[in-house]
This record gives structure tokens, C-alpha cells and sequence, in this order.
């Protein structure tokens, strides 16, 4: 069963763009998270999508937006990109919502996004 | 609120020796799990280990221990006999019952293992 696979891997943005990142989750996975990893501030939760709904947001701007197609994949959109913004991107997806014993969340590699 | 602390930042030891990472959480929720997860250098989350709010039975794998005590709110992680291939970033994370799937990561400790 191939695993949570994010793309793309590496990217180089300039300040003011717009960024889109996207995830595949696990094949009959409907849960899926995203998070930013940075130096300063650490692994912090940006979204959850459920069959299609944001089901939590964390404390973000609003240019970060995301979104769940009924496939499961989900993207993730950056506006107005600003140096801050450079950081690993890292999604995870689980069968169900929540985190109970059995549902069980698998995180994929990463996008790493350079904003210069 | 939810919270992590891993106090240890940096911990560096030489091969074969034990060494503990702690991590020390707060919650409201009567419900939550409890999760430990590495993150080698290529920066994908390798999942652990998990444990329930309602046991708190230890639990040992291989080399690998967890000491789950909820009267302190601590789920500390210990690795037995280390190696170099043990070196990474170890994070501890929760998720309260109310909260979906959404995970508080603590700051994570770097352990590096050295031959």
C-alpha cells in the first residue's frame, strides 16, 4: 500500500508569489492535516479536511487556505508569500476523523518551500 | 489549552548508552493520546509510538521503552543500549479527543549518537 505522498519535494518561491502545495493521502484515507515545521516556531497544525469539509483550523493568517477534493487529496495554497513562509510542509492522513486507538495517522515526506 | 515540553533540546551520548528524552504535557480533556515520533534528517515523521489517556500501562519494544504517568502528566521515552542509527529528532505530540486529528508537537529533542 503505497504511503502518504506529497508533491512537489523541494521548492523556490520569491516574496509576493503564490505557492500551491499537494497531498495524496493513503489509498481509503479521508482524514487529512497539514502542518508547517520551522526553525523558530516548530511543528504547528494548519488544517484538517474531512470529506471535503475543514473540520480545524490552526492560528494562521488568511492566506493560508486549503482544500479537499472527493478523492481524498488535498491541497494546501500560499498567497502573498513572505520570507517566514520558508518552511517544511508536511501532511498526514488517517481512515477517520479523530485520533483514536485504531485510526491511526501516517505523515508524508514533506514539501520543503524556500521563499526568497 | 494543549501543551508539550520537551525541555531537552539537545542530548548527546555515545554508543550503547541509555538515554531518556522527556516530555511533559497539559490538557483539559479526560480523553486524549499521547505520541512519540522521530524525524531523521530526511524530515518525515516516523510514528512510534502512541498511548491512550485511559492506560496507562508501560510498554516496552526491542530497545525501545515508554513510561506513561498521568499523576505527573509525563510520557517519557527510552532508548536502551543506544546506536548511531538512534540519532534524530525525537518529538512527543497530543491530541485531545475534541480536537480531531489535530496534533501539539512539543519542540522536539535532537539526540545525536556518537560511535
Amino acid at each position: 500500500k503505497a504511503g502518504v505522498t506529497q508533491t512537489p519535494r523541494y521548492l523556490i518561491k520569491t516574496r509576493g508569489q503564490q505557492v500551491t502545495l499537494s497531498c495524496s493521502p493513503i489509498s481509503g484515507h479521508r482524514s487529512v492535516s497539514w502542518y508547517q515545521q520551522t526553525p523558530g516556531q516548530g511543528l504547528q497544525f494548519l488544517f484538517e479536511y474531512f470529506s471535503e469539509t475543514q473540520r480545524n483550523k490552526g492560528n494562521f493568517p488568511g492566506r493560508f487556505s486549503g482544500r479537499q477534493f472527493s478523492n481524498s487529496r488535498s491541497e494546501m495554497n500560499v498567497s502573498t508569500l513572505e520570507l517566514g513562509d520558508s518552511a517544511l510542509y508536511l501532511c498526514a492522513s488517517s481512515a477517520a476523523k479523530g485520533l483514536a486507538t485504531g485510526n491511526e495517522q501516517f505523515f508524508g515526506p514533506g514539501t520543503r518551500l524556500t521563499v526568497l | 489549552a494543549q501543551k508539550v515540553t520537551q525541555a531537552q533540546t539537545e542530548i548527546s551520548v555515545v554508543e550503547k548508552e541509555d538515554v531518556t528524552l522527556d516530555c511533559v504535557y497539559e490538557t483539559r480533556d479526560t480523553t486524549y493520546y499521547l505520541f512519540w515520533y522521530k524525524q531523521p534528517p530526511s524530515g518525515e515523521l516516523v510514528f512510534l509510538i502512541r498511548r491512550n489517556s485511559f492506560d496507562e500501562q508501560n510498554e516496552i519494544s526491542g530497545r525501545y521503552s515508554w513510561n506513561f504517568q498521568k499523576s505527573t502528566s509525563s510520557f517519557n521515552f527510552t532508548i536502551t543500549a543506544s546506536q548511531v542509527v538512534d540519532s534524530a529528532v525525537y518529538f512527543c505530540a497530543l491530541s485531545e479527543e475534541t480536537s480531531g486529528s489535530r496534533l501539539t508537537f512539543g519542540e522536539g529533542t535532537q539526540l545525536t549518537v556518537n560511535p
